[in-house]
């Protein structure tokens, strides 16, 4: 069985700081991982996936990943906030590489970026 | 520009009615998924379909009806049957190597 845990409902930072958004997964396979973002009445965006390749994951708008194993942890962060990253953001587990037909969500993270 | 087009965006549903919520895609994934999300819950899996004319359940299916008769085409039917329907609605599709790719969503309310 799969979970994820997002540790924060909302984070709150000022614009130009950095943000780290916690996550932490449980899985009975080699895990694939994911964090999406969604802005307000808007569909999910993907920011970067993990599918055992690099532990340090790259992803769009600045955002970075890093899988570690021995803390079942996928931490998003990104080191300077800017105001459009107001959203929420969805940590999100898989058995399978690139997602397959059992996805399980966090319960997400509210992030609010202040002037 | 390829992408998942839900409409409408917001829908209104009186107490007893039927609605469906259109999902279409020109992606060409074989693989298309509904899923449900309220408020500090995530997003919880309905219907999910893998190829043509062939759908399962997922997790909340009670309460709601999809068909498959096109790839491009997933559409979501909430019948009376769902007590509490009032939520937001997610369409999603995927190659199953690259990760989902969403629609912006169909809120629906009932009234």
């Amino acid at each position: 069985a799969q979970s994820v845990t997002q540790l924060d409902s909302h984070v709150s930072v000022s614009e130009g700081t950095p943000v780290l958004l916690r996550c932490n997964y449980s899985s009975s396979y080699s895990p694939s991982l994911f964090w999406y973002v969604q802005h307000p009445n808007k569909g999910l965006q993907l920011l970067l996936k993990y599918t055992s390749a690099a532990t340090l994951v790259k992803g769009i708008n600045g955002f970075e990943a890093e899988f570690k194993k021995s803390e079942t942890s996928f931490h998003l962060t990104k080191p300077s906030a800017h105001m459009s990253d107001a959203a929420e953001y969805f940590c999100v587990v898989s058995d399978l590489p690139g997602g397959g037909n059992k996805l399980t969500f966090g319960t997400g993270t509210q992030l609010k970026v202040e002037l | 520009d390829g992408g998942i087009t839900q409409s409408p965006k917001y829908l209104f549903r009186k107490e007893g009615q039927n609605v469906t919520l259109s999902c279409e895609q020109n992606l060409n994934h074989d693989a298309m998924y509904w899923y449900r999300q309220d408020p500090g819950q995530g997003l919880r899996l309905i219907y999910y379909s893998q190829i043509v004319n062939d759908f399962q359940k997922g997790d909340i299916a009670e309460g709601y009806s999809v068909s498959r008769e096109k790839k491009e085409s997933f559409p979501l039917t909430v019948t009376s049957a769902q007590k509490n329907p009032t939520a937001f609605y997610l369409c999603a599709s995927t190659d199953s190597s690259y990760g989902y790719t969403f629609g912006s969503g169909t809120r629906l309310t009932v009234v």
